[in-house]
Parts: structure tokens; sequence; C-alpha cells
């Protein structure tokens, strides 16, 4: 069965350090690769895609992720977390037109 | 990015009612829709996968009796939770793409309560 395994229920940071969240994918094909936030009773919101081209991806706020072929892994990282970036993080696959693979999200908590 | 929108935000009913939720692509259209379930602090569920003009398809385990889906037009797809029970009570969260290579956006989300 295909999957996206974030290993990570929880992740704390203090302000002003550099925050990873891990993602690792089993998915047939060259799939599409997503990061997403949620805040509190809210829809998703799009951080940073792959699709192709250079590994390194730079998205909103400040987020970068790295993708990984040969570990199969897309890790979400930024250089110095603030407390506003505290919220639920969702890595996810797409080889099918639309049609999400999520991982079970990581909650990012980011003290003062 | 692209907008989708969803509504309601909330909404209280009483077991046993129907509730509709609707998710509205505003500044593109979008042949096929996709609606989630999610659970506190859980992943999101793929319920059905909905597709203009023509019947949805649901994922594994998902009762299309009760959870019905129209997608009448290419920017509204709707999801009627029909004789809702409170285990029916979620978040609900619908989503849509542009085209095939970009991203999905994601509507607000709607949390039904079912008393």
């Amino acid at each position: 069965a295909q999957s996206v395994a974030q290993p990570e229920d929880q992740v704390n940071v203090a302000e002003g350090n550099p925050l990873t969240v891990k993602c690792t994918y089993s998915v047939s094909g060259n799939p599409y690769l997503f990061w997403y936030v949620q805040y509190p009773n809210r829809g998703l919101q799009f951080l940073l895609k792959y699709i192709t081209g250079d590994n390194l991806v730079k998205g909103s706020y400040g987020f970068e992720a790295e993708f990984n072929k040969s570990q199969t892994s897309f890790h979400l990282k930024k250089p110095s977390a603030l407390v506003s970036d505290s919220a639920l993080y969702f890595c996810a696959a797409d080889n099918q037109g639309g049609k999400l693979i999520f991982g079970q999200g990581t909650e990012l908590s980011v003290k003062p | 990015g692209a907008v989708v929108s969803q509504h309601p935000s909330r909404v209280i009913c009483k077991s046993g009612t129907s509730v509709k939720i609707e998710c509205r692509s505003l500044d593109f259209q979008a042949t096929t829709m996709f609606w989630y379930r999610q659970f506190p602090k859980k992943s999101l569920m793929l319920m059905a996968t909905s597709n203009e003009g023509s019947k949805a398809t649901y994922e594994q385990g998902v009762e299309k009796d009760k959870f019905l889906i129209n997608h009448a037009s290419l920017t509204l797809s709707t999801l009627t939770v029909t004789s809702a029970h409170p285990e029916d009570s979620s978040f609900y969260i619908c989503s849509a793409s542009p085209s095939t290579n970009t991203e999905a956006f994601f509507g607000q989300g709607t949390r039904l309560t079912v008393v």
C-alpha cells in the first residue's frame, strides 16, 4: 500500500532555533510532494511542493524542504523558528492526478 | 493562489436530520474536487472524489448513501450528510486544484456537530 509517514507526532523547538519536520514516502513512480500547515479549526494552507528539478525547494514563510530520492524523504526545514510557526504540519504525496496521500501530521510547538 | 471556499464553517444539527456542506472554487474551474474527514489532531481521511457531471468515487468503507456528493457545476461540489448521527460529528474539508500539475487548495473546513 502506498503511504506517507511522519515519524514524529510532535516536535518542540525553541524560538530562533532551526527546525526539521520529517517525512518519508512509499509511493510508486515519481510522486509530487507537498507540505501543508493547519491552524486550529482551519483548512490546510500550502507551504511548498516538489515536482521536479532542484532538490531544495523554498516555500512560504521561510520554510524549505529537501527532496532525497534515495532515502524517499522530503523533510521540512526552517533556519530560525518563530512562535507563530506553531501548528500542525502535513506532508502529502500525489501520483494520481490530485488524490493526496497524507502523513499522520506533526504538531510543531515553538516556545519563546 | 487559487481560492476554495467552504460553507458553512460550523453547523450543529439534530440527530436524524441532514446537513449540506458546499465547496466552491472561486477563481478557477474544477472538474474534480475531493472531500476529506479529519478527526481531532489526526490526519485527513479521503472520503470521496467528486466528479463534475458524473457520479462521485467513494473510498473503501465510506457509505455513499450516507454521504451524498453532487458536483453539478465546474465550481461547486456539495456533500450532504444524511440522517446524521453523533458519530458523524467531525471536521470536513474539501479541496480542488486548478490543474493536475498544481497544488491542491483547501476550503476552510466545516465543523459538524450532531446532537
